[in-house]
C-alpha cells in the first residue's frame, strides 16, 4: 500500500514563482526522500532528510518535516521552465521495510 | 556518478512471450530493485536483492522473476506476458549501509526505465 501521498496532485506556476509540494504518510519513520522524475526517464535523489531533522536545504530546495503531523513539504523557490518534473515523496518506515513512494506532483513551471 | 542502465528503452512483446528486462550497475551496489510506475499507482515495488543470488518479493511479484547471478546485473523476467503486465519498468541500485534492511538512509539511483508494451 502507498505510505506517502502528495498533494497537488497537479501544480501549473509561472516562472520565478516558488512551488510548494506536500507529502503526508501513515506510520513512522526514518527519513523521507524527495525524488524527481522528468517525463518518461528515471527518478532522480534530490534530498534526504531524517527523522531528527526538521528542515533541510539543497541549492533552490527546502524540504520540511513534521513527525507530529506526519508530513513533509518541498519548497522550490525562485522555479525555472527546467523544474517542469514530477515530484515524489518516498519514505522509509521504522519498522524496517522498504522505500516506499507516493503517486507524485506534477509540477509544470510555465516560462 | 553512479549509472543504471536498463538494456532496453522500448519494447513491444505480444501475450504469452517470455520477457527478460535486463539492469547493469556500476558502482558495486549491493542492492538492487525492479519496480512499475502506473499512473496514479505510482511506483510499486516487484522485487529485490540484497546480494548475489538472493531476492526477495516486494509487494506486486505475481507473474514475474528475477535473476542475479552478479551483482552488477540484476534481471527481471515475465514467464508469460500478460496485457496488464503493460507499464514503465525502473531499475534502481542503492549501497547497503549498516544494520537492518540496508535501506536506512541510503538513496536509490535509478535507470532510465523500459516502456513495455504487450500486445
Amino acid at each position: 500500500s502507498q505510505q506517502g501521498e502528495e498533494d497537488p496532485q497537479a501544480l501549473s506556476i509561472q516562472e520565478g514563482e516558488n512551488a510548494t509540494m506536500n507529502c503526508s504518510y501513515k506510520t513512522s519513520i526514518n527519513n523521507l526522500q524527495w525524488y524527481r522524475q522528468n517525463s518518461g526517464r528515471g527518478l532522480v535523489h534530490l534530498i534526504l532528510i531524517r527523522s531528527n531533522e526538521r528542515e533541510k536545504h539543497s541549492g533552490r530546495l527546502r524540504v520540511t518535516l513534521d513527525t507530529s503531523k506526519k508530513s513533509s513539504s518541498l519548497l522550490i523557490t525562485a522555479s525555472r521552465a527546467a523544474d517542469t518534473a514530477s515530484y515524489f515523496c518516498a519514505t522509509e518506515e521504522t519498522s524496517g521495510s522498504r522505500l516506499t513512494f507516493g503517486e507524485g506532483t506534477q509540477l509544470t513551471v510555465n516560462p | 556518478d553512479v549509472k543504471v542502465t536498463q538494456s532496453s528503452r522500448y519494447l513491444v512483446k505480444r501475450t504469452g512471450e517470455k520477457v527478460f528486462l535486463e539492469c547493469v550497475q556500476d558502482m558495486d551496489h549491493e542492492n538492487m530493485f525492479w519496480y512499475r510506475q502506473d499512473p496514479g499507482l505510482g511506483l510499486r515495488l516487484i522485487y529485490f536483492s540484497y546480494d548475489v543470488k538472493m531476492k526477495e518479493k516486494g509487494d506486486i511479484p505475481e507473474g514475474y522473476s528475477v535473476s542475479r547471478e552478479k551483482k552488477e546485473r540484476f534481471s527481471l523476467i515475465l514467464e508469460s506476458a500478460s496485457t496488464n503486465q503493460t507499464s514503465m519498468y525502473l531499475c534502481a541500485s542503492s549501497l547497503f549501509q549498516g544494520t537492518g534492511t540496508g535501506f536506512l538512509g541510503e538513496k536509490l539511483f535509478f535507470g532510465s526505465g523500459t516502456q513495455l508494451s504487450v500486445l
